[in-house]
């Protein structure tokens, strides 16, 4: 069955500073796999997604993903992050036909100043 | 192009009754997929609907059911409501293809309260 786990509930990093969130999965094929964020009140944006060849994808608002198929890994990347970018971001895995994602239980981002 | 739309925004109902929220897929999928989301924890998969048909279904009773229209909007009702299923209720759209979805748009959601 897929999973998805992010190990941290909640992150700190002062604005200007680079960002890595975690996201481990359970899938015995190769997966299609994502990244969201999510506002307080609000739906979830789509951050980036891989389905196939280049292991390192870029997204929207700066941030990038990595594959790694021997760690079962797929972490968000941020070289500097801005206090707009506070928010929960969920790790997601679709199998292929896509349909049932799972979304990971998230992780809190919180920027400081 | 349009997104994701969701209806109502909040809704307050008491246990045992029934209720019905409603989404308008964004401009060209053909997919919708609802999903419960409590508080502080991810979206929980109920199911989802393709060319009118349940096209999968997450570990949620039967009296979660739903309904895709020939325009792709679509509607998720909740009978006999109990106290946990107060939750933010979201909608997501997607394209299905040869290949599989593309990433889903979501609604903002339907914030649903049993008291």
């Amino acid at each position: 069955a897929q999973s998805v786990t992010q190990p941290d509930i909640h992150i700190t990093v002062s604005e200007g500073a680079s960002l890595e969130l975690r996201c481990n999965y359970s899938y015995g094929a190769t997966p299609y796999l994502f990244w969201y964020v999510q506002s307080p009140g609000q739906g979830l944006q789509l951050l980036l997604k891989y389905f196939s060849g280049d292991t390192l994808v870029q997204g929207i608002k700066g941030f990038e993903a990595e594959f790694k198929r021997s760690q079962s890994s797929f972490n968000l990347r941020k070289p500097s992050v801005h206090w707009s970018d506070a928010a929960e971001y969920f790790c997601a895995v679709a199998s292929t036909g896509g349909f049932k994602t799972i979304f990971g239980a998230g992780t809190r981002l919180f920027v400081k100043a | 192009e349009t997104g994701v739309t969701q209806s109502p925004t909040h809704l307050i109902k008491t246990r045992g009754q029934q209720v019905t929220l409603r989404c308008s897929s964004q401009s060209g999928h053909n997919t919708v997929s609802w999903y419960q989301q409590a508080l502080g924890q991810g979206p929980q998969f109920i199911f989802q609907y393709y060319r009118e048909e349940e096209n999968g279904r997450g570990n949620f009773p039967p009296r979660f059911s739903g309904l895709q229209f020939p325009n792709y909007s679509s509607e998720l009702n909740v009978n006999a409501l109990e106290l946990d299923d107060s939750a933010l209720y979201l909608c997501a759209s997607s394209s299905r293809s040869g290949t599989g979805d593309y990433g889903y748009t979501f609604g903002s959601g339907t914030r649903l309260t049993v008291v």
